[in-house]
């Protein structure tokens, strides 16, 4: 199975600000790559698809890019409410795998 | 409003069976694929295996394949995780989760809120 890296860890941000978070993929998952936003207590929420296409309803702050193997999601101006868990997934590989998850804090 | 219900989160021992539920409204629920997803406490998501509930056609992640069974009826809109042995590895919340995208090319666009599972002697 494709194994997908996350870093960093865990990203310290003062609100306002942006946030890069980066994921890797073991082998090369061309522009199949979502990433799911987690907060506590509840369900992942689908962010971005095919990379770069954001889902429903996501702001526009939000933006991903990177094929291949290597994959960023951006956040810029940093809001309260995108303090969470960020998960990368790859779906071009089977069966679909996870990266470790990028936890999002307030500085 | 696409929503997926879960059932309720439950307590078993060791060796007991268990059978939680995922009931989708709000589309074609017989056009997608439905899944599940594993979270351990604390930890990240593990994908456990999918079903399309038209002709219950399942496919299942080589790390899952034989520890579950993963049905449907499509009679109800429900898909269905089903352990016949639990083991207290298996304490986590389930998630099931509409995929969509071509076979072996899916991403989960939407998600139900969870099923916590809890197993202790």
């Amino acid at each position: 199975e494709i194994v997908m890296t996350q870093s960093p860890v865990t990203l310290s941000v003062s609100p306002g600000e942006s946030a890069t978070l980066s994921c890797r993929a073991g082998q090369s998952v061309r522009s199949n790559l979502a990433w799911y936003q987690q907060k506590p207590g509840q369900a992942p929420r689908l962010v971005i698809d095919g990379a770069s296409t954001r889902a429903t309803g996501v702001p526009a702050r939000f933006s991903g890019s990177g094929s291949g193997t290597e994959f960023t999601l951006t956040i810029s101006s940093l809001q309260s409410e995108d303090f969470a868990i960020y998960f990368c997934q790859q779906y071009n590989g089977w069966p679909p795998t996870f990266g470790g998850g990028t936890k999002v804090v307030i500085k | 409003e696409v929503r997926l219900v879960q059932s309720g989160a439950d307590v078993k021992k060791p060796g007991e069976s268990l059978k939680i539920s995922c009931q989708g409204s709000g589309y074609d629920f017989t056009n997608y694929w439905i899944g599940w997803v594993r979270q351990r406490p604390g930890k990240g998501l593990e994908w456990m295996g999918i079903i399309y509930p038209v002709d219950s056609d399942v496919r299942y992640s080589p790390a899952f394949q034989g520890q579950v069974t993963i049905s449907a009826d499509k009679s109800v809109s429900a898909v269905y995780l089903q352990w016949s042995s639990l083991e207290a590895s298996d304490t986590a919340i389930y998630y099931c989760a509409r995929h969509r995208g071509q076979l072996q090319r899916q991403f989960l666009d939407s998600w139900g809120p969870g099923t916590l599972v809890t197993v202790s002697s």
